[in-house]
């Protein structure tokens, strides 16, 4: 199956500053890329989905301006969290989906994020 | 809009014991269905899937899903759960294309001896 491969796995910042989360697909191109946040012990939210040389769309409630992502490639997409605060800890994780594999959405391996 | 509901947020079997895990959705077309297994701090680990064709699909690790369109269900099984089972399952919807799955609440495992 495709891989997609997504870095940092963890990361510790502090409060105020910004971090820079990758999302890569390694063996295939994807138009479009999700990203999703998930709390302990909770499912996976939909942020926002990611699309190549365009703007990103936005679910309802998630702040475009603190979430920046950019598509700049077919195999690239990243999120930025901007001025993080604590609130902003969370796990995400990104996906891309691609119709050479039946359409299967494939994920990264998770960004734990912790603000302190 | 698309739903998934895991009625079960938390299910404890004794290793060797069958599983069922509980998958309902709410989807106007023939769904693309998912099962996801994720463990503590890791990413997402396809099980099984189910776009078309025969309604009992086989997946990785001993697991299978059956799709019931009468019922709105994708339930997963497998005859006898391993210590290493112990996890948190998602059940996710999808349609065609490059659109984003929907996901259940999940539902963790736990196994004991």
């Amino acid at each position: 199956g495709a891989v997609v491969s997504q870095h940092p796995s963890w990361v510790i910042c502090k409060s105020g500053t910004s971090v820079k989360i990758e999302c890569r697909s390694l063996d295939f191109q994807a138009t479009t890329m999700f990203w999703y946040r998930q709390f302990p012990k909770q499912s996976l939210m939909l942020m926002a989905t990611s699309n190549e040389g365009s703007k990103a769309t936005y679910e309802q409630g998630v702040e475009k301006d603190k979430f920046l992502i950019n598509h700049a490639s077919l195999t690239l997409s990243t999120l930025t969290v901007t001025s993080a605060h604590p609130e902003d800890s969370s796990f995400y994780i990104c996906s891309a989906r691609s119709s050479g594999y039946d359409t299967e959405a494939f994920f990264g391996q998770g960004t734990r994020l912790t603000v302190v | 809009a698309q739903s998934v509901t895991q009625p079960d947020i938390h299910i404890t079997v004794s290793e060797g014991a069958s599983l069922e895990l509980r998958c309902n959705y709410s989807y106007g077309a023939t769904p693309y269905l998912f099962w996801y297994v994720q463990s503590p701090g890791q990413g997402l680990q396809l099980l099984l899937k189910y776009f078309s064709g025969d309604t009992l699909v086989q997946g990785i690790k001993g697991f299978e899903a059956e799709f019931k369109r009468s019922q709105s269900s994708f339930n997963l099984r497998k005859p006898s759960v391993h210590w290493s089972d112990a996890a948190e399952y998602f059940c996710a919807v999808g349609e065609a294309g490059n659109t984003p799955l929907v996901f259940g609440k999940g539902t963790r495992l736990s196994v004991i001896a």
